[in-house]
């Protein structure tokens, strides 16, 4: 199948930080992609939609001012978490599908983010 | 919210088939079932999908019921690398704008 990228894996930052998260298709051109947060022992949660060139579409109770999403090409997306609190740690996972492949979804390894 | 209900958790012997049942009594029509597995700390990895035949490719098998209200994802010979959580899945909206909306997932212990 095919491959999604994030970068960085994990990430350690002060609290009041924005940390920024990066998501590619590694061998597709990505027309949507999705961001999901996983707190521990408890499933995904998606948090945003996004086309590539259009705003992310966010789910209910998801702050877009806190969470900004961009999705400038048909390879990357970007999550940046603004004034990060600790409650904010979380294994962010990214997830991206094609116009030829639009049947699957394909996700990427996630990343951790710990805020002290 | 989550169209399926899984049972939390299930295990089966290294060898044989692991067997993991989905109700989604919800389903609409045009709706498909997707199945994705998750490893401790990674992303989740596609398995399969289907609609109302039943499927089967190199990793399982998707038998979905008549009614399409359940389905039952199969592997043949579990081995211990498939011990994960497994989420059952219904595709929401169209081919070019659907989300897919995990539920709570099964967790599969393969012994040895």
């Amino acid at each position: 199948g095919a491959v999604v990228s994030q970068h960085p894996s994990w990430v350690i930052c002060k609290s009041g930080t924005s940390v920024k998260i990066e998501c590619r298709s590694l061998d597709f051109q990505a027309t949507t992609m999705f961001w999901y947060r996983q707190f521990p022992k408890q499933s995904l949660m998606l948090m945003a939609t996004s086309n590539e060139g259009s705003k992310a579409t966010y789910e209910q109770g998801v702050e877009k001012d806190k969470f900004l999403i961009n999705h400038a090409s048909l390879t990357l997306s970007t999550l940046t978490v603004t004034s990060a609190h600790p409650e904010d740690s979380s294994f962010y996972i990214c997830s991206a599908r094609g116009r030829l492949f639009y049947n699957e979804q394909f996700f990427g390894p996630g990343t951790r983010l710990t805020v002290l | 919210d989550a169209k399926t209900t899984q049972p939390p958790s299930m295990d089966c012997a290294e060898g044989r088939a692991a067997n993991l049942p989905c109700n989604h009594s919800t389903i609409s029509g045009n709706e498909y079932v997707y199945w994705y597995r998750q490893i401790h700390s990674q992303g989740p990895q596609y398995i399969i999908h289907g609609l109302k035949n039943n499927e089967t490719n190199e990793m399982a098998s998707l038998i979905i019921t008549e009614d399409r209200k359940s389905s039952t994802l199969i592997l043949p010979h579990a081995t211990l690398r498939d011990t994960a959580v497994y989420y059952c899945i219904v595709r929401v909206g169209g081919d070019s704008s659907y989300k897919l909306i995990f539920g709570s997932g099964t967790r599969l212990l393969v012994r040895p």
